[in-house]
């Protein structure tokens, strides 16, 4: 069964600090990996997106890593903002499935 | 253009009522997903639109729910004998095909009392 596992379950931080979620996952066969960010009240949006090839990707203070051998992703926040607290949800798509599989998400809180 | 949008963004009902909840897709986009969030989940499939037909169902809990997108374009999420336990968060979420990234609606928080 496909199942994508994220740790912490929550994280509090104070404002530029770096933290770092993680991401693991059973899908297969895989094709990509997408961490969203879901703030309250809102519907996720897509912060990047990873196919098997690529281990590295960026976007403006994000960053996301992949092992596609360890099957572990991280998502890597670099000099946190209170605008940074919301959900983190880590998305992972098989080939020849339309129906992505949903990670519970890390909820994290950055305080002044 | 305009994101994807749902209506209403909350709705309280009545256990046993009918509920219907509306959501409009971005402009030229295939597919259509449903997703329901209960408080501290991520999102759980119901139902997967390409063009007009329900290409995969596999995710509806039970014959109370039901969607359907006549044109292709808007779908409405039809709620049979609310529960309370249909008490989520029902997300839309629209992309050019079933494998390009999904754009995702604000949500209707549907309460059931």
């Amino acid at each position: 069964k496909n199942q994508v596992e994220q740790s912490p379950q929550s994280l509090i931080i104070l404002e530029g600090k770096n933290c770092t979620l993680q991401c693991n996952y059973t899908v297969s066969p895989f094709s990509n990996l997408r961490w969203y960010k879901q703030d309250t009240g809102r519907g996720p949006v897509s912060l990047t997106i990873m196919t098997f090839s690529e281990n590295t990707k960026s976007n403006g203070r994000y960053t996301a890593t992949l092992d596609a051998d360890t099957k572990q992703s991280s998502l890597h926040i670099t000099a946190s903002q209170l605008s940074d607290s919301a959900s983190y949800i880590c998305v992972v798509s098989s080939w020849g499935s339309y129906i992505p599989t949903f990670g519970r998400g890390t909820s994290l809180i950055v305080h002044p | 253009g305009a994101g994807v949008s749902q209506t209403p963004s909350n709705k309280v009902t009545e256990k046993g009522k009918y509920v219907e909840l509306r959501c409009d897709p971005i402009s030229g986009h295939t597919a259509l997903y449903w997703y329901r969030q209960s408080l501290g989940q991520g999102p759980e499939f119901l139902i997967y639109f390409q063009g007009t037909g329900a290409a995969d169902d596999s995710g509806l809990p039970n014959d109370r729910f039901f969607a359907v997108r006549p044109e292709g374009s808007v779908s409405t999420l039809k709620i049979q004998r609310t529960e309370r336990g249909d008490s989520a968060v029902y997300l839309c979420a629209s992309s050019l095909s079933g494998t390009d990234t999904q754009y995702f609606g604000p949500g209707t928080r549907l309460t059931v009392l």
